[in-house]
């Protein structure tokens, strides 16, 4: 099992908001940045969110990050269709010294 | 452009080597941290390894002991020296730009695929 912890799947309906968490411990979340990652099927991943809450150049506003405590989130608000993948967390964990990912969010866009 | 370009997957038996190596282009990697990321058929993602800019290298309890990162900064080139490998090290195997520290991984290449297996 993952380090850090996703739900496997959630969905909602197109222009709707959804809301996708990502929970650690003092080790990685409470003390590293958290970085978000979409990955669209048969590629690669894409960096959409570093440090807790800056987007990239060329993401888009509606993807949006934020951490509390050990927790992380990651917002979308105004879904398309086009957002349906797979979105994992990602985090140093200063005990392991290693970096650590969520087991990753299946997004279904109904 | 910033580019990253994997090669030397394929299919090896168990306890067998292999080296893969990323080109990387539009960047130098001397000046950057690179690592790999893997990810095994319908899991997750998971971080093996990184090279930082001033060369220390650190690596997974998965894999360390058995795995060695390294960079040509001469070919702009990273590598990785998988030995001893095993069933569960089958996976893509991807080269990425960064670190989950700070910053995230901004880069990824394209992704070789290792299969271990008799």
């Amino acid at each position: 099992q993952s380090v850090l912890t996703q739900p496997p799947s959630v969905s909602a309906a197109p222009g709707q908001n959804v809301t996708i968490s990502c929970s650690g411990s003092s080790s990685n979340i409470g003390k590293n940045y958290v970085s978000w990652y979409q990955q669209l099927p048969g590629t690669a991943p894409k960096l959409l969110i570093y440090d807790h809450n800056k987007r990239p150049s060329g993401i888009p506003d509606r993807f949006s990050g934020s951490k509390s405590g050990t927790s992380a989130t990651l917002g979308i608000t105004g879904l398309q269709t086009g957002d349906e993948a797979d979105y994992s967390c990602g985090s140093w964990d200063s005990s392991l010294s290693a970096g650590v990912f969520g087991g990753g969010t299946k997004l279904t866009v109904l | 452009e910033v580019q990253l370009v994997e090669s030397g997957g394929g299919l090896i038996q168990p306890g067998g080597s292999l080296r893969l190596s990323c080109a990387a282009s539009g960047f130098t990697v001397s000046g950057n941290f690179m690592s790999w990321v893997r990810q095994a058929p319908g899991k997750g993602l998971e971080w093996v390894s990184v090279i930082y800019s001033g060369g220390t290298t650190q690596y997974a309890d998965s894999v360390k002991g058995r795995f060695t990162i390294s960079r040509d900064n001469s070919k702009n080139t990273v590598s990785l020296q998988m030995n001893s490998l095993r069933a569960e090290d089958t996976a893509v195997y991807y080269c990425t730009r960064g670190r989950l520290a700070s910053g995230g991984f901004d880069s990824w290449g394209q992704g070789t695929l290792v299969i271990v297996s008799s």
